[in-house]
Order: C-alpha cells, then structure tokens, then sequence
C-alpha cells in the first residue's frame, strides 16, 4: 500500500501564481488534513475533511481553498502565492476513531515563494 | 490554543532517559504522539485517551493526566534511533479528530 502520496515533492512559485498540491490515499480514510511546517516550527492546520464533499477551515486557511470530491484525494489549491506560503505542506489521514485512529502523513511539499 | 511542550530541545547519551512534557489550557480528549525526523514526515507513535492511560512503543512510554490536562512521554533507554523531533498533538472535545499540534522537542541521542 501507498498509504499517503503527495506531489509535487518541491515547487517553486513566483509571487502571485497559483498552483494545486495533491494528495491520494489509499486507506480508505475518511479523515483528511492539510498542514503547514514552518522551518523549526510545530504543523498548523490549514483545512480538514470528514469526508467526500466536507470541508472546513482549519487555524491558518487565508490564501487557499480545498475541496474533497472523493474519499481518496484532497487536492489544496494555493491562490495568488505570497512569500509567507513558503513552507514545508503535509497532508494527512486517519480513520474514524476506534484503536489508535493516529495519523498517516505524506513525504509533504516543499514550497518557495519568491 | 496550540500545547506547550517541554523542554524544547534535550541532548542524551545513548542508554540514557528522558521526560518530554506537553500542557494545554484546554480540557483534552486525547493526546497524539509523533516523531519527525529531519526531512521526513511525522511518524505517528502513539494515543492516549482521557482516563490517565498509560502505552509503550518500544522503549518509548506515554502517560496522559486528564485532570492537569498534560502528557508525557518518556524516552527509557536510549537509542540513536530516537533521535528527531517529537510532537505532542491535541485533540479537544467534540472537535472530530482533528488536532493541535505543539511546538516540538528536539532530541539528540549521542553514542
């Protein structure tokens, strides 16, 4: 199994383009994360699903948009980059609870805004 | 409100222990334990849930105090392998499975 894929591994993006990060599970999560690691920094959450069709915010959402079609993907949409995007991008899934429902975590993106 | 986690970095002799602390404000249903290793994604290690539990992950214990709403994770033994960077995520009531990560503990076991 693949469990959490991601890509692009590394992008970088001038000022004001916009791009999609994507992210498939093979697990048959119905949870799925998307999170920001600044250099040295903790993980913020961006936005979250419950499953296909439900979303919502996250502590850090300004700047980009998801959506979540099918169980398997959860693509983050990045518009109008800014310096302050530049970062390390996780995305994640777990299960419903029940025994160590913990997280499974992509390689993540590195993305440069410059 | 994101947890605070203690201490900040810690630097071992291998074959020596460690206590790292996570605190929140908040009241807690469960708490997540992850390392991340330079470069790397987070790995998750463990959960505990309210109730004071208490798990092991190799050498590599956790217990949860619900009523002070902190946990600690205890590194016994230690192993090169453990070195990284460990994360203490929280998970509030009726807030799904979604968590609050904290600022990390770097640890660096030396031979």
């Amino acid at each position: 199994n693949a469990g959490v894929t991601q890509t692009p591994k590394f992008r970088i993006l001038k000022i004001g383009q916009s791009m999609t990060l994507q992210c498939t599970q093979d697990m048959n999560h119905n949870y799925m994360y998307w999170y920001r690691q600044d250099p040295g920094m903790g993980l913020k959450l961006i936005y979250y699903s419950v499953g296909a069709g439900i979303t919502d915010k996250g502590e850090v959402p300004n700047g980009y948009n998801v959506s979540r079609s099918t169980t398997e993907d959860f693509p983050l949409r990045l518009e109008l980059a800014a310096p302050s995007q530049t970062s390390v991008y996780f995305c994640a899934s777990s299960r419903l609870r029940g025994t160590d429902y913990g997280y499974t975590f992509g390689s993540g993106t590195r993305l440069t805004v410059v | 409100q994101q947890p605070v986690q203690s201490p900040q970095a810690v630097i071992l002799r291998e074959g020596e222990d460690a206590v790292i602390n996570c605190s929140s404000s908040k009241a807690l249903y469960s708490v997540h334990w992850y390392r991340q290793k330079h470069g790397e994604a987070p790995v998750f290690l463990m959960i505990l849930l309210k109730g004071g539990e208490q798990k092991g992950h190799e050498k590599i214990s956790a217990s949860f105090n619900e009523k002070k709403q902190q946990s600690s994770l205890y590194l016994t033994a230690s192993q090169l392998s453990y070195s990284g960077t460990y994360f203490c995520g929280t998970e509030q009531r009726a807030a799904g499975n979604k968590l609050t990560f904290g600022g990390g503990t770097r640890v660096l076991v030396k031979p």
